[in-house]
């Protein structure tokens, strides 16, 4: 079956504490989205990536880095430097940046503060 | 203001009712309209997707857009229980650098 995978499902940080989250997709897209949803606010684009080697600030860069040198990943690692990360963090993917096709999400990793 | 805005609810239905969400925006430029559904504690799964004004229709779900008031709509007929979820519209322009830009999220509950 073809679709976004993120893992891990639920995430602790300690202080001081560099996470990584996962986001695989199999689906053979080119552009791949970080979101984060936080209750009674919609879903804010962090970081974005058109290709392969790629990859553009959204409106919350702040505090969150980002790799893409796959395909099919696109790591979101939460730095010590974000102060507020306790957040549910989205993955989504689309055929291409470029065409209008709608995104497609994973089913999130929820981050909470230890 | 927000460029997108949407009831938050819940709304509150019985079984076979039909349901009417909305979103109203701001953005004159929005051209692509997107409803998702989410469960809790799981990513939003698309339901429904058009281009400009006008109405789409899939099976119990149809999509509504009014861009001269800026504002468009999802019906839910012969509503189910399993169709409460938080249901969010999405949009963006045609830009190829434009954002999705998602309203709140209306938390929809059906009761048997």
């Amino acid at each position: 079956d073809g679709g976004i995978t993120q893992s891990p499902k639920y995430l602790f940080r300690k202080e001081g504490q560099n996470v990584t989250l996962s986001c695989e997709q199999n689906l053979n897209h080119d552009a791949m989205y970080w979101y984060r949803q936080d209750p009674g606010q919609g879903l804010r684009l962090i970081y974005y990536s058109q290709i392969v080697n790629d990859f553009q600030k959204g409106d919350i860069a702040e505090g969150y880095s980002v790799s893409r040198e796959k395909k099919e990943s696109f790591p979101l690692t939460v730095t010590s430097a974000q102060k507020n990360p306790t957040a549910f963090y989205l993955c989504a993917s689309s055929t291409d940046g470029y065409s209008n096709q709608p995104q497609h999400f994973g089913d999130g990793t929820r981050l909470s503060i230890l | 203001q927000k460029e997108v805005e949407q009831d938050p609810g819940p709304l509150s239905v019985p079984e076979g009712a039909i349901v009417s969400l909305n979103c109203t925006y701001s953005n004159s430029a929005f051209q692509y309209f997107m409803w998702y559904r989410q469960y809790s504690r799981k990513g939003p799964e698309l339901l429904m997707y058009t281009y400009s004004s006008g109405n789409k229709e899939d099976g119990r779900f149809t999509a509504q857009v009014d861009k001269s008031s800026k504002y468009i709509s999802l019906f839910i007929r012969d509503s189910q229980p399993s169709d409460s979820a938080t249901y969010l519209c999405a949009m963006r322009g045609w830009g190829n650098t434009d954002k999705l830009i998602f309203g709140t999220g209306t938390r929809l509950q059906v009761f048997p």
